[in-house]
């Protein structure tokens, strides 16, 4: 199986809440991420969590991590219409060079 | 302002010849990286330096060669031998050290007619 799973697509109202899920297989991954994409450019950082910690928020994005489970939820809270885009989940260990192994997005569509 | 530019955006090529993708950061971050984006696969690696004159194969290294003479160049060269070649090319840096957060330039479109 992969590295990193993530469900493809996910559609919301405009004003309600966005949960994109995430799960990983490496028991060691240090590093959980969660990159953005608009169409036609590259990724772009969002926020990150260590793995020593369960949930982080900035502003509208709340981050959530079982550890046990290896589950990486991102919460958008109030979604936009310019949340519309990929949403990349990541991880990275030591094993691995620390360079991050990415799943294969999120579509997140937000209807008006 | 400090980034990633990578050229050209789009690139078309003739099954059978050579393309080079051009990548520049000024960031001074030591490690560069190239991702392949195919549409519903995500990102997979071709090819990353972590210090000037070195570099190691990713996951998919075959049909591509790089080369890191400078701290702030990363070229991707596509070769011939490359037997699907059409895709989205990302590069991307990081400095040492830290959570390793990469910073991505806005990616090379290629097309083999």
């Amino acid at each position: 199986g992969e590295d990193v799973e993530q469900s493809l697509f996910l559609s919301v109202r405009e004003g309600d809440s966005s949960v994109i899920n995430c799960t990983y297989t490496d028991s060691s991954s240090t590093y959980l991420y969660w990159y953005k994409q608009e169409p036609g450019a590259g990724l772009q950082l969002l926020t990150y969590i260590f793995s020593n910690m369960d949930m982080k928020q900035d502003q509208r994005l709340t981050v959530l991590l079982n550890k046990k489970d290896k589950h990486l939820s991102l919460r958008i809270a109030d979604t936009q219409t310019g949340d519309s885009a990929i949403y990349f989940c990541a991880e990275s260990s030591s094993g691995g060079s620390y360079i991050p192994t990415f799943g294969r997005g999120t579509s997140l569509i937000v209807h008006p | 302002d400090g980034g990633i530019t990578q050229s050209p955006k789009y690139l078309f090529r003739k099954e059978g010849q050579n393309v080079t993708l051009s990548c520049e950061q000024n960031l001074n971050h030591d490690a560069m990286y190239w991702y392949r984006q195919d549409p519903g696969q995500g990102l997979r690696l071709i090819y990353y330096s972590q210090i000037v004159n070195d570099f190691q194969k990713g996951d998919i290294a075959e049909g591509y060669s790089v080369s890191r003479e400078k701290k702030e160049s990363f070229p991707l060269t596509v070769t011939s031998a490359q037997k699907n070649p059409t895709a989205f090319y990302l590069c991307a840096s990081s400095p040492t050290g830290g959570a390793n957060v990469l910073t991505f330039g806005a990616g090379s479109r290629l097309t083999v007619l």
